[in-house]
């Protein structure tokens, strides 16, 4: 099971940009990268997924180079509504048949 | 709709007693998941069902005993709390492989065990 390394927190203010990055050395030649966004008190929500170059959908991007040993979750023009946790997830899900285990996120923290 | 539904959002209890955690999906999603998140927020899985059937079980207690009647629900029971099974425990499904492979979350119960 690939596991992911993220930054433990990060700081931002309202309209930058802010790019998170995660490594996944031993990712699997099946396994998609996928991101995940908590708020206090929810569940996680999915934000994007990807196998390799990248994603783009109305909330984020999604760069994976070549190798796929990283990945970079971009939201554009954060707001103080983007203050959550970022967790990045690795894995094929196979009908539920592989573990997946989240790290322990990224804290992002956007500031007016 | 609440597309994952887990209730009691809220449980407060006395060690060694027993409670159940119910979770409900209208998805149409074949599989269904525990996880446990303790208080440095990791996210753990214990246990993925397939159409009922038991696909993962993650080192969990026996004390923890999932129970699907159907595709739709997935309870979670727990026998003889301790101290340390005080967490958030959400509930999650995925639609069927070959589709879109994401999980969708229930709010969470937050279990604390006094």
């Amino acid at each position: 099971l690939a596991k992911t390394t993220q930054p433990i927190s990060m700081d931002s203010y309202e309209g930058q940009e802010v790019n998170i990055t995660c490594s996944h050395n031993n990712i699997a030649t099946n396994d998609y990268i996928t991101w995940y966004q908590q708020f206090p008190s929810q569940g996680p929500r999915f934000i994007i997924q990807g196998y390799k170059t990248k994603v783009t959908n109305e909330v984020a991007s999604l760069f994976i180079p070549a190798d796929r040993k990283s990945s970079t979750l971009s939201l554009p023009r954060v707001s103080l509504s983007d203050t959550a946790v970022y967790y990045c997830l690795v894995g094929d899900m196979d009908t539920g048949r592989r573990a997946l285990t989240f790290g322990s996120g990224t804290r992002l923290q956007v500031q007016p | 709709d609440t597309a994952v539904s887990q209730t009691p959002k809220y449980l407060v209890t006395q060690m060694g007693n027993d409670k159940s955690i119910k979770c409900e999906q209208n998805l149409g999603h074949d599989t269904m998941y525990w996880y446990k998140q303790d208080s440095k927020k990791f996210l753990k899985i214990m246990f993925s069902y397939n159409n009922k059937e038991l696909i993962i079980n993650e080192t969990v207690p026996n004390r923890f005993s999932p129970k699907s009647p159907d595709k739709a629900h997935l309870n979670l029971h727990i026998n003889s709390l301790e101290l340390g099974d005080s967490a958030v425990y959400f509930c999650a499904s995925s639609p069927p492989y070959g589709g879109e492979e994401k999980l969708f979350f229930g709010s969470g119960t937050q279990l604390s065990v006094l």
